[in-house]
């Protein structure tokens, strides 16, 4: 299996507080990607990262920042959490150009409250 | 852009084989990525299909038809643990290292 974690695992927090996921790897890959899955929207694109310091917008992303400082570590910050934010978050990696092929964290239930 | 479209639910027997349609507008691709999630797991990666015709691997096959903008996932001799959601998803030119994934097909196998 890919070495790929992600922290928390769960959290509940309240509307307005600020949210910080982690995604870590140990696969050195240049890829990493952030997801939201919800029911009837499958995994959406919020924001990926092509390099340290490269990130580029998914189809989702408004009201979510990242950071890459480092290849093996990939943040996604809810600068103000709301309700419509709770949700199962995915992080993924993948090798060479971004291929067809991820590799996907555990994942992270979010509750906003 | 890009859309995909595949059924909701699928339900088969044990044993049986089931096809899982995925049906994409896109303006052009590199190929055509299948994913396993069963619940409360993650995907993961099942086959890839970068030229038309088919994949197998195991029990599972992938097809893609770029002329009918058409793929299909094909499961024989199914088993309960087959009881999974599938993704179809496609990485489009000029979308960098970026997939677009359909909103997948929740798979029920019976006994």
């Amino acid at each position: 299996d890919a070495g790929i974690t992600q922290s928390p695992r769960h959290k509940v927090t309240e509307t307005g507080t600020p949210v910080t996921l982690r995604c870590h790897q140990t696969e050195n890959h240049r890829y990493m990607y952030w997801y939201r899955q919800d029911p009837g929207h499958g995994l959406r694109l919020i924001h990926y990262s092509y390099g340290v310091k490269d990130t580029d917008k998914g189809e989702v992303s408004d009201g979510y920042s990242v950071s890459r400082s480092k290849t093996e570590d990939f943040l996604l910050t809810l600068e103000s959490a709301t309700s419509s934010q709770t949700s199962v978050y995915f992080c993924a990696i993948s090798g060479g150009d971004g291929s067809y092929e991820q590799y996907f964290g555990p994942g992270t239930r979010l509750t906003v409250t | 852009g890009q859309s995909l479209e595949q059924p909701s639910e699928v339900t088969a027997v044990e044993g049986a084989i089931v096809q899982i349609n995925c049906t994409y507008q896109t303006s052009g691709f590199y190929g055509l990525s299948w994913y396993q999630q069963h619940d409360g797991g993650a995907p993961t990666f099942l086959s890839y299909n970068a030229l038309d015709g088919l994949e197998e691997t195991g029990r599972f096959s992938s097809f893609l038809s770029r002329s009918d903008s058409y793929g299909y996932l094909l499961l024989q001799e199914l088993q309960m643990k087959d009881s999974a959601s599938y993704f179809c998803a496609v990485r489009g030119y000029n979308q960098g290292g970026k997939l677009i994934f359909g909103q997948g097909t929740e798979l029920s196998v019976k006994p």
